[in-house]
C-alpha cells in the first residue's frame, strides 16, 4: 500500500531558529513530491520535485529530494510567527485516469516570538 | 474569479440528512478533484473530474457519495444519510492541466455530523 510519512508530527520553535521537516515515502509509479502549505483550510503549493539533488529554494524555504533513500526535507530559515501552519507532504503517482496526490498527515509547526 | 471557492463554509447536520458541498473552480480549468481530510489527517482523495467527465470515483468510501459536474464548471458532492464518520473538512483544488501538479486547493467545507 502507497504511504507518505511525516515527522515531526509537530514541532514548536522560536522565532529566527533554522527547522528541518521530513517526508518518507513508498509509492508505487512515483511521479514527483510536492510540499503545501496549510493555514486554516486551504493548502498553498510550495514546491514541486522530480529529480534527485536539485534544491528547489523560494526565500527562505528550500527542498530537495532523495529518490534513491525515499524521501525529501523542507528547511525553514530564520523562521517567522508567520511560518505557523501545517506542512503537508504528498506523492503524486501515475494511474489511471489521472495522477492522485497521496498525502501525509502533515508536521504541525508553532514558530514563538 | 480569482481562486477556488467552497461553500458553504461550514455545516452542522443531523445524523441521517443529506448535504450538498458547492466547489467553484477557477474559470478555465480542466482538472476538478474533492479530498476528504480527517482531524489531524492528511488530505484523501475521493474523485476526479476532467471537465464534465468523472474520470475516477475510486476514493467515494461508500455509495452514499455522490459527485457531479454537469457543465465542466461548479462540481457539487453530496453525501446522502451522513453519520459521524463523514465529518470532516471537505477540499476541492482545480488544475488547468490534467495532472494534480500545482493544483489550487479551496478553503474548504467543514462538515460536522452530531
Amino acid at each position: 500500500e502507497d504511504k507518505v510519512v511525516q515527522s515531526p508530527l509537530s514541532l514548536v520553535v522560536h522565532e529566527g531558529d533554522t527547522v528541518t521537516l521530513n517526508c518518507s515515502y513508498e509509492v508505487t509509479n512515483f511521479r514527483s513530491l510536492l510540499w503545501y502549505k496549510q493555514e486554516k483550510k486551504a493548502p498553498t503549493f510550495l514546491f514541486m520535485l522530480t529529480s534527485s539533488g536539485i534544491e528547489k529554494k523560494s526565500g527562505r524555504l528550500s527542498s530537495i529530494l532523495d529518490k534513491k533513500e525515499l524521501f525529501s526535507i523542507l528547511n525553514i530559515t530564520a523562521t517567522q510567527t508567520g511560518d505557523s501552519a501545517v506542512y503537508l507532504c504528498a506523492v503524486e503517482a501515475y494511474g489511471g485516469a489521472t495522477n492522485k496526490l497521496i498525502f501525509g498527515t502533515g508536521t504541525l509547526l508553532a514558530v514563538q516570538p | 474569479g480569482a481562486g477556488v471557492s467552497q461553500s458553504p463554509r461550514y455545516k452542522v447536520a443531523k445524523r441521517g440528512q443529506d448535504v450538498a458541498l458547492r466547489c467553484d473552480p477557477i474559470s478555465g480549468h480542466v482538472s476538478l478533484f474533492w479530498y476528504q481530510q480527517a482531524l489531524g489527517q492528511g488530505p484523501e482523495f475521493l474523485t476526479y473530474f476532467q471537465n464534465e467527465a468523472q474520470l475516477d470515483k475510486s476514493g467515494l468510501p461508500s455509495d452514499r457519495f455522490f459527485a457531479e459536474r454537469p457543465e465542466g464548471s461548479v462540481s457539487t458532492l453530496k453525501i446522502q444519510r451522513t453519520q459521524q464518520e463523514d465529518s470532516a473538512v471537505y477540499l476541492c483544488a482545480s488544475s488547468p492541466w490534467t495532472a494534480n501538479t500545482e493544483a489550487f486547493f479551496g478553503q474548504g467545507t467543514r462538515l460536522t455530523v452530531v
